[in-house]
């Protein structure tokens, strides 16, 4: 139980492309998702908080025009990285968590994402 | 300004031994500790703490969280190659239910 499924797992495109990753969990209804960012040899970023029926709320530093976080079901998050440039090239993880009682949050393959 | 701090930041044994890995923490509205195991791709779910004093066991793993002195270990005994991993803790909070990570103990586990 409890699996979290990525989508893509790894994208190359030019710079200026918009990409969009998913994020599912598969059995398990997912109030509230997360997304973070994970630089080589470093720890995991948290980005922002993604919560069912609501606007997200972003850590300080994270970009909301830049990436736009929609949790449109309760199943599934999705992360779109608006006019990509190299700079945003990265891991990218997203996790969710079950809305019932002390349950671990449980995290997805992850996107690897190259911008040329 | 919330933190956690994992050590050593790197460690290397050969199979047989026994490691401790550390984490401390300071953060705000601390609901739980919790440990995960990372290889090649996302982070593998091992222990989530919510009690002081109370060791919880997985195989070869274990793990207890210390409230009062914002501490938690992770114990693995009978160390095998397959234990090569980042391990990484994470306090989380409650309101949104986010967690805070350390920058992980890269364990290396020799034959």
């Amino acid at each position: 139980g409890a699996v979290v499924s990525q989508h893509p797992s790894w994208v190359i495109c030019k710079s200026g492309t918009s990409v969009k990753i998913e994020c599912r969990s598969l059995d398990f209804q997912a109030t509230t998702m997360f997304w973070y960012r994970q630089f080589p040899k470093q720890s995991l970023m948290l980005m922002a908080t993604s919560n069912e029926g609501s606007k997200a709320t972003y850590e300080q530093g994270v970009e909301k025009d830049k990436f736009l976080i929609n949790h449109a079901s309760l199943t599934l998050s999705t992360l779109t990285v608006t006019s990509a440039h190299p700079e945003d090239s990265s891991f990218y993880i997203c996790s969710a968590r079950g809305g019932a009682g002390n349950q671990p949050q449980h995290f997805g393959d992850g996107t690897r994402l190259s911008i040329l | 300004e919330d933190k956690v701090v994992q050590s050593p930041l790197s460690l290397v044994v050969h199979e047989g031994d026994t490691v401790t890995l550390n984490c401390s923490y300071e953060v705000t509205n601390f609901r739980s500790l919790l440990w995960y195991k990372q290889e090649k791709k996302a982070p593998t779910f091992l222990f989530m703490l919510t009690s002081s004093g109370i060791e919880k066991k997985s195989g070869r793993l274990s793990s207890i969280l210390d409230k009062k002195e914002l501490f938690s270990i992770l114990n693995i005994t009978a160390t095998q190659t397959g234990d090569s991993a980042v391990y990484l803790c994470a306090a989380e909070r409650y309101n949104n239910n986010d967690m805070r990570f350390g920058a992980g103990t890269r364990l290396t586990v020799k034959p």
